[in-house]
């Protein structure tokens, strides 16, 4: 998508304070909306997921919002921590659940 | 328990060199396998994805090219690099049919000078 080759926005957050991080996606045929953690130099990890059917899941320290009426995403972390800091994507399964598809980034940089 | 194997990790290559890049998953079977590639700061994008042997889905036209030879192998390869060939390249596996969960490879830093 365009996103790939933007430059990644910058969220930078004091230690203990609740995070958002945000996303918009445009295709509304996606089963499953995701959140991935991407620490440097690494891998993108899985965070949590949420059907599209569904408006809100929580995990553990973490609660992902889907508003699908204005096809927004939105990651929410509790007492932000240092080891948070990373990058966050969110991505979306289509094709009968066999692509997985990334959206926008952000860089999360937590203050101590 | 699963595992998946990318290498090289780091790769200098000239323009107009070949490459080939391995991704082996093991510990499960017929995965659904992709290859990202990730500019420096920047998003990553979808080059190719398999949900079997020889069946191959390309996202983006470009010059790369990949294969799948074996259930859990997975290659991406370009007969000659361009500069902007440049990147993070990562490779991953998924159970497929909707499994949100992807686990990415330690990913192979290219650089084509």
């Amino acid at each position: 998508g365009e996103s790939v080759g933007l430059h990644l926005p910058t969220l930078s957050v004091q230690e203990g304070d609740n995070s958002i991080i945000n996303c918009a996606y445009s295709n509304s045929a996606s089963d499953y909306f995701i959140w991935y953690k991407q620490e440097s130099g690494k891998g993108p990890q899985f965070i949590i997921d949420i059907r599209s059917n569904m408006d809100k899941r929580q995990g553990q320290r973490v609660t992902v919002l889907l508003n699908k009426t204005v096809k927004h995403l939105s990651l929410q972390i509790a007492a932000t921590q240092p080891g948070d800091s990373a990058v966050y994507f969110c991505a979306e399964i289509l094709n009968a659940g066999n692509m997985l598809t990334f959206g926008g980034g952000t860089r999360l940089m937590v203050k101590p | 328990s699963q595992t998946i194997h990318q290498w090289p990790a780091t790769l200098v290559q000239p323009v107009g060199s070949p490459l080939s890049l391995e991704c082996t998953v093991e510990g499960t079977s017929n995965p659904n396998l992709y290859w990202y590639r990730q500019a420096a700061g920047r998003g990553l994008q979808l080059l190719f994805y398999s949900v079997g042997i020889g069946q191959i889905s390309s996202e983006v036209p470009q010059n790369l090219s990949a294969s799948r030879p074996q259930d859990r192998q997975f290659i991406l390869s370009s007969k000659k690099l361009l500069l902007s060939d440049s990147g993070f390249y990562l490779c991953a596996w998924s159970a497929g049919q909707g499994v949100r969960e992807a686990f990415f490879g330690q990913g192979t830093r290219l650089t084509v000078v």
